[in-house]
């Protein structure tokens, strides 16, 4: 069955950057791409963008350009989400999500906090 | 502000039908799918309707999706304790390079 299954919970300070991983089985990892969405306590999904795990293709929604790098180890299976330059507002819990133009299995997400 | 606009709230008692709006633009609903995730309280969300009115296996069907213009509806007849989540309505968005867009969600109470 596909799974996707994240890293665990993590604790930064503002200014640091944070890697996400996203461990794909039960499926081919290179033949749909990997959407990455976070959601802030409370609050609603906000879309950070997709990665080709084939290609290594990216687009990012432009609220994250030049802070977001979606990246992957094809031999793992794996895709990772890195922000940098953190900030309180970026205190949410991040999700992957397989893309077959829609969001059909999401991960179980991760809790990254920022705080001083 | 989100892109897509949904009610935040709405209610139902069990048995009843419940609509939930989502109102686009061209850019968005107007010239895309629409697709609809269900969000339980504490997990990650669930694909419930793909491509405007799609069901995918193991969805009701007394969950179902429309689309009309820039706007599109999730319907949810005999509704049920467990039916009690957040929905989310989603598109792509042709204005903004290339963007998965979604609305605010609704949250549904089975009173």
């Amino acid at each position: 069955q596909v799974q996707l299954v994240q890293s665990g919970a993590e604790v930064k300070k503002p200014g640091a950057s944070v890697k996400v991983s996203c461990k794909a089985s039960g499926y081919t990892f290179t033949s749909y791409d990997i959407n990455w969405v976070r959601q802030a306590t409370g609050q609603g999904l906000e879309w950070m963008g997709w990665m080709n795990p084939n290609s290594g293709n990216t687009g990012y929604a432009q609220k994250f350009q030049g802070r977001v790098t979606m990246t992957r180890n094809t031999s793992i299976s794996t895709a990772y989400m890195e922000l940098s330059s953190l900030r309180s507002e970026d205190t949410a819990v991040y999700y992957c999500a397989r893309d077959f133009g829609d969001l059909d299995y999401w991960g179980q997400g991760t809790l990254v906090t920022v705080s001083s | 502000q989100s892109v897509l606009t949904q009610p935040p709230s709405a209610s139902g008692t069990p048995g009843q039908r419940v609509t939930i709006s989502c109102s686009g633009s061209s850019s968005n609903i107007g010239s895309n799918y629409v697709y609809w995730y269900q969000q339980l309280p504490g997990t990650a969300p669930k694909l419930l309707i793909y491509r405007n009115n799609q069901r995918p296996s193991g969805v009701p069907d007394r969950f179902s999706g429309s689309k009309s213009g820039t706007s599109a509806s999730l319907a949810i007849s005999g509704l049920r304790s467990e039916d009690e989540a957040d929905y989310y309505c989603a598109a792509w968005d042709d204005s903004l390079s290339g963007a998965r867009v979604f609305g605010g969600g609704t949250k549904l109470t089975v009173l």
